[in-house]
């Protein structure tokens, strides 16, 4: 069974706080992982798509990093702000012989106090 | 806005029917993929469309069906409805998505709810 989790489950912090969260997933036929950032009533917005061991990515106060080899990736968030509040998924793409599907995770819920 | 358009934004229906959601893709993405959302679960992956043919398939049940046409826009037939098909259904839309790293644009989803 595929199975692609998240820690923590969910997360509160103080405005300025920074954080990380975790997502682990199975290390073989890795194909690509996906980070995507869901606020309440909206739909999923996509952050990194992450396919290199070793990668790491940036956008603004948000970067990623990944480990194939061991099959964890983390989110790290700079200076949280209240807009930052949101739910946190992360994707697992596997190598299949018919089609590659994500599995996602079940998400880390960030609430930023201000 | 990802540019991915869903209709309609809400469905009430009762068990035993059947209903039609409608996609509409980013221009220019050939891929079209389908999610349910559940009360109790993750986002569950249904089934991928690519330039008018089946791609990929989830955990898809035999009373749902998916086409894409040859404008590219897809729809998700749900018959025979139960009570536990209530949930929130996103399709999605990517450039190629041929086992590819395409970044994935989610619409804004359809909330069917069951009665």
């Amino acid at each position: 069974i595929l199975n692609v989790e998240q820690s923590p489950q969910s997360l509160h912090v103080q405005e300025g706080d920074s954080t990380n969260f975790t997502c682990s997933f199975p290390s073989s036929n890795f194909y690509a992982l996906h980070w995507y950032r869901w606020e309440t009533a909206k739909s999923p917005e996509a952050l990194f798509v992450m396919t290199l061991n070793g990668d790491e990515k940036k956008k603004g106060r948000i970067s990623a990093t990944l480990n194939t080899k061991e099959g964890y990736s983390y989110l790290y968030i700079k200076g949280s702000q209240p807009e930052d509040s949101a739910t946190y998924l992360c994707a697992f793409m596997k190598l299949e012989e018919y089609g590659n599907k994500l599995v996602f995770g079940a998400g880390t819920i960030l609430r930023v106090k201000s | 806005d990802s540019g991915v358009t869903q209709t309609p934004k809400h469905l009430i229906t009762a068990t035993g029917q059947r209903v039609t959601l409608r996609c509409s893709p980013r221009s220019g993405d050939l891929s079209v993929y389908w999610y349910q959302q559940s009360l109790d679960q993750g986002l569950q992956f249904l089934i991928q469309y690519y330039n008018g043919e089946e791609r990929a398939k989830g955990n898809i049940l035999e009373r749902f069906s998916a086409q894409q046409f040859p404008d590219l826009h897809s729809e998700l037939n749900l018959s025979s409805l139960e009570l536990g098909d209530s949930a929130l259904y996103f399709c999605a839309s990517s450039l190629f998505g041929l086992g590819s790293t395409d970044t994935q644009y989610f619409g804004p989803g359809t909330r069917l709810t069951v009665l």
